[in-house]
């Protein structure tokens, strides 16, 4: 079966501790993004990554970090710098042609982070 | 910031009977999306309409553009139970090197039995 991952389902972060979020996909594609989102809000661009080994800044991305050492895997950290982390975190990926057209975006099924 | 706004937030109807939504955005756009997500999972891809583009179908949705009004509306057909959830349109800007989606607050619908 083709599509994304995210692990774990839940995950819990006590005070000053960094946790980690997973992302995988087997849908070849280039493109992978990070969003946040808030109890009845949309969602929040945290980082994206349009090819291995580059990432870019989205409009939240203060307390976070990301890294895109694979195609497959877009993996995101919650920083202690993150004051305020509760949220709903999601995954997706799309295809990227070059001239970056805002393509269809594919998601994972999410992962809730409770701070303790 | 978040340049699409659905309208209403919330919209309760019974089944077999019709349900539109709107959204309303502020910049020039390259395309916009539909998504749907169900309560506590990701998001699903529904209809993408390009800004040259004024109307699409696909299956019992109904995506119109208004660039002029800066606005759009989805309009589900013969609503089923199924289709209770949230719905939010997505922006594609036309201005800047970086094409991301900006996504509205939603539009929470519920579908009575």
């Amino acid at each position: 079966d083709g599509g994304i991952t995210q692990s774990p389902k839940y995950l819990f972060r006590k005070e000053g501790q960094n946790v980690t979020l997973s992302c995988e996909q087997n849908l070849n594609h280039d493109a992978m993004y990070w969003y946040r989102q808030d109890p009845g809000q949309g969602l929040r661009l945290i980082y994206y990554s349009q090819i291995v080994n580059d990432f870019q800044k989205g409009d939240i991305a203060e307390g976070y970090s990301v890294s895109r050492e694979k195609k497959e895997s877009f993996p995101l950290t919650v920083t202690s710098a993150q004051k305020n982390p509760t949220a709903f975190y999601l995954c997706a990926s799309s295809i990227y042609s070059g001239a970056f057209q805002g393509e269809t975006q594919y998601f994972g099924p999410g992962t809730r982070l409770l701070v303790l | 910031s978040q340049q699409g706004e659905e309208d209403p937030q919330a919209l309760s109807i019974q089944e077999g009977e019709n349900a539109t939504m709107n959204c309303s955005y502020k910049t020039s756009i390259n395309n916009l999306q539909w998504y749907r997500q169900n309560s506590g999972r990701g998001l699903v891809h529904l209809i993408l309409i390009r800004s040259n583009e004024r109307e699409k179908h696909s299956g019992r949705l109904r995506v119109t553009l208004d660039t002029s009004k800066k606005s759009s509306s989805l309009l589900i057909t013969a609503s089923r139970a199924a289709d209770t959830a949230s719905y939010f349109c997505a922006t594609v800007s036309s201005s800047g090197s970086a094409r991301q989606l900006t996504f509205g607050s939603g539009t929470q619908l519920t579908v009575l039995p």
